[in-house]
């Protein structure tokens, strides 16, 4: 079975700092692979990131960057230069190699960014 | 733009009423998928179609059936609802592509007295 777990409920930040929020999932798979989704309030979820597991590089989206590690079976995502239209529900989510197309998805961090 | 729209963003329901939850999409894709997202537990799949009239159960179907007779429309069904199925519930799509991006609706929160 896949299971994904974010142990942070909640973050909260000041406009302009660094967060880092923290996932870690299991999976017996060696092929699959790595999502982050953000879900302003009141607004659609949407893709904010995504990592294939048989590349070893970090994935990078403007400010949006993770750092995955396959053997710990993490994967933090790191905003920097935080923006207030970050203030979201941001989910971890796996995914299965070829062929699948279901994802598990975490419980969510919400994560609120202070003027 | 892909577009996934869901037929009602809030409804109130009465215990046992029938209620339909439809969905949307526009961009042919052949993967849709229902979750329900409760605070602290995520998103959980309800089921899923991976093409007309073929649907599979995902971790929590009980009490929900789905009907997928046209490619773009997806509906979830609940029989006969009940309080512990007050929720917000999620409808996605993807093609078959091995990017697996969603394009998630904006969500039907359900209320059921």
């Amino acid at each position: 079975a896949q299971t994904v777990t974010q142990s942070q409920p909640e973050m909260s930040v000041q406009e302009a700092e660094t967060v880092t929020l923290s996932c870690t999932y299991d999976t017996s798979e060696n092929n699959y692979y790595l999502f982050w989704y953000k879900q302003p309030p009141s607004r659609q979820m949407i893709l904010v990131i995504r990592q294939e597991a048989y590349k070893q590089q970090n994935a990078t989206e403007n400010r949006f960057s993770v750092n995955f590690q396959k053997a710990a079976k993490s994967f933090s995502l790191k905003i920097s230069d935080s923006q207030l239209g970050d203030t979201a529900m941001y989910f971890c989510a796996l995914r299965r190699g070829q062929g699948a197309q279901k994802l598990v998805f975490g419980q969510g961090t919400r994560l609120t960014i202070n003027p | 733009d892909v577009k996934v729209t869901q037929s009602s963003r809030y409804l109130v329901k009465r215990t046992g009423e029938k209620v339909f939850l439809e969905c949307v999409q526009d961009m042919d894709h052949e993967n849709m998928f229902w979750y329900r997202q409760d605070p602290g537990l995520g998103l959980r799949l309800i089921y899923f179609s991976y093409d007309v009239k073929m649907k599979e159960k995902g971790d929590i179907p009980e009490g929900y059936s789905v009907s997928r007779e046209k490619k773009e429309r997806f509906s979830l069904i609940l029989e006969s609802a009940s309080t512990n199925q007050t929720s917000m519930y999620l409808c996605a799509s993807t093609g078959g592509e091995n990017t697996g991006e969603l394009f998630f609706g904006e969500g039907s929160r359900l209320t059921v007295l």
